[in-house]
């Protein structure tokens, strides 16, 4: 089946600093990934939908120059937190589209960034 | 707001019990899925049920939906432990043959106990 690689699993710094979070679809291309945030015990909200070359397609209320997302690959998508604060901790996943099961999602295992 | 909310929002049986968990949307929808979500994790789909679909089975697991009353019911039979998760139901109203957009409902948070 379609395996989707999320790095790192967790991560923790400071004020200020930038964050990468990598998606991979590891034996699939992958034109379409998708972004989320979930936090405690809610569901999952849409952050944005990444396409291969070309830029990606943001929800309304997510800020764009906040949460970079880079698709530069048929394999690979990254979010990167910029100037990360205390408020942006939380649990970050990306999701995948297969072709030939268009209709479902594959899931990364998600990242738990924590804010000094 | 979610276009999908799932009743109850938590849920504790013991083990060999049956699981019953719903989902209401809002919208028309060209299909609906259930996820589920170990602590901590990613998602794993488990079943998908087309409009024109009213009822569907895999393993232990049944699906029901009803598009005029826009609600979907997940029945998890003979539960084990290790079904403890959380898990999601999701409606894609976009094009056929595309996961565009998925929405995610609230999730029912399942407790199995030996």
């Amino acid at each position: 089946g379609a395996v989707v690689s999320q790095h790192p699993s967790w991560v923790i710094c400071k004020s200020g600093t930038s964050v990468k979070i990598e998606c991979r679809s590891l034996d699939f291309q992958a034109t379409t990934m998708f972004w989320y945030r979930q936090f405690p015990k809610q569901s999952l909200m849409l952050m944005a939908t990444s396409n291969e070359g070309s830029k990606a397609t943001y929800e309304q209320g997510v800020e764009k120059d906040k949460f970079l997302i880079n698709h530069a690959s048929l394999t690979l998508s990254t979010l990167t937190v910029t100037s990360a604060h205390p408020e942006d901790s939380s649990f970050y996943i990306c999701s995948a589209e297969y072709m030939g099961q268009n209709e479902k999602l594959f899931f990364g295992s998600g990242t738990q960034l924590s804010v000094l | 707001s979610q276009q999908g909310e799932e009743d109850p929002q938590a849920l504790s049986i013991q083990e060999g019990e049956n699981a019953t968990m719903n989902c209401s949307y809002k919208t028309s929808i060209n299909n609906l899925q259930w996820y589920r979500q170990n602590s901590g994790r990613g998602l794993v789909h488990l079943i998908l049920i087309r409009s024109n679909e009213r009822e569907k089975h895999s393993g232990r697991l049944r699906v029901t939906l009803d598009t005029s009353k826009k609600s979907s019911s997940l029945l998890i039979t003979a539960s084990r432990a290790a079904d403890t998760a959380s898990y999601f139901c999701a409606t894609d109203a976009g094009f056929t043959g595309t996961a565009s957009k998925l929405t995610f409902g609230t999730g029912t948070r399942l407790q199995v106990t030996l």
